[in-house]
């Protein structure tokens, strides 16, 4: 089983919707959170860390369910420049302390 | 520099060679991550430095890869006697601060083993 896990997609959606990625991590042991964005051939940037109480920028809500093991983002009104793939990102707090990322969902808005 | 510089940026070798790959991280970004990325696919952790701690190496994939940081800055990654299954995109990584998920990605090096 992947450490973390994500629907590949793609989420196909017109401009101006509202979108939701969840992901899931097999290690209770992960402390922090995070979802990077990566365009097509390029490199993935941080897009917002996850904190416990759910965070908020703009127009993108993340969440945390400890219990659960996932994580979730939403995205309101959709613009054609979020089109990219979602990367789920978790740091443990034992052994391995780099990062490790998820496969990514990709999100394509139309217009 | 402003960004993480990595070269050369693509890279074609022949089955068999041994390539070496470079990574200048930020000033001051202690530190340092090397990740490759296969077609399509997620980012998967080869090897990362700490200041002057022993490097974890956990996610090398085999004897074939190596790599070193000289002075606390410039990191190369090492493969030696290149196979096919090597060719992906090679990322490097620095952050500041080795708790925090903030990493600054290079634009990465495009190894193609034919």
């Amino acid at each position: 089983r992947k450490e973390v896990e994500q629907d590949p997609g793609p989420f196909n959606v017109p401009e101006g919707a509202t979108v939701a990625f969840n992901c899931t991590y097999s290690n209770s042991a992960s402390q922090s959170f995070f979802w990077y964005r990566q365009d097509c051939r390029k490199e993935p940037k941080l897009l917002m860390s996850v904190y416990s109480s759910g965070n908020e920028d703009g127009r993108f809500t993340a969440q945390l369910n400890r219990a659960s093991q996932y994580i979730s983002l939403l995205i309101r009104d959709s613009k054609l420049s979020d089109s990219a793939t979602y990367l789920c990102v978790v740091r443990k707090d034992t052994g391995r302390r780099a990062l490790t990322f998820g496969s990514g969902t990709r999100l394509q808005v139309q217009p | 520099g402003a960004g993480v510089s990595q070269s050369p940026s693509n890279k074609v070798t022949e089955k068999g060679k041994d390539v070496e790959l470079r990574c200048d991280p930020i000033s001051g970004h202690t530190a340092l991550y090397w990740y490759r990325q296969s077609l399509g696919q997620g980012l998967e952790f080869l090897i990362y430095f700490q200041g002057n701690s022993a490097p974890d190496k956990s996610g090398l994939p085999s004897d074939r890869f190596s790599a070193e940081r000289t002075g606390g800055s410039v990191s190369t990654l090492t493969i030696q006697r290149t196979q096919q299954e090597d060719s992906a995109v090679y990322l490097c990584a620095s952050s500041a601060d080795r708790e925090f998920g903030g990493y600054t990605f290079g634009s990465g090096t495009r190894l193609t083993v034919v």
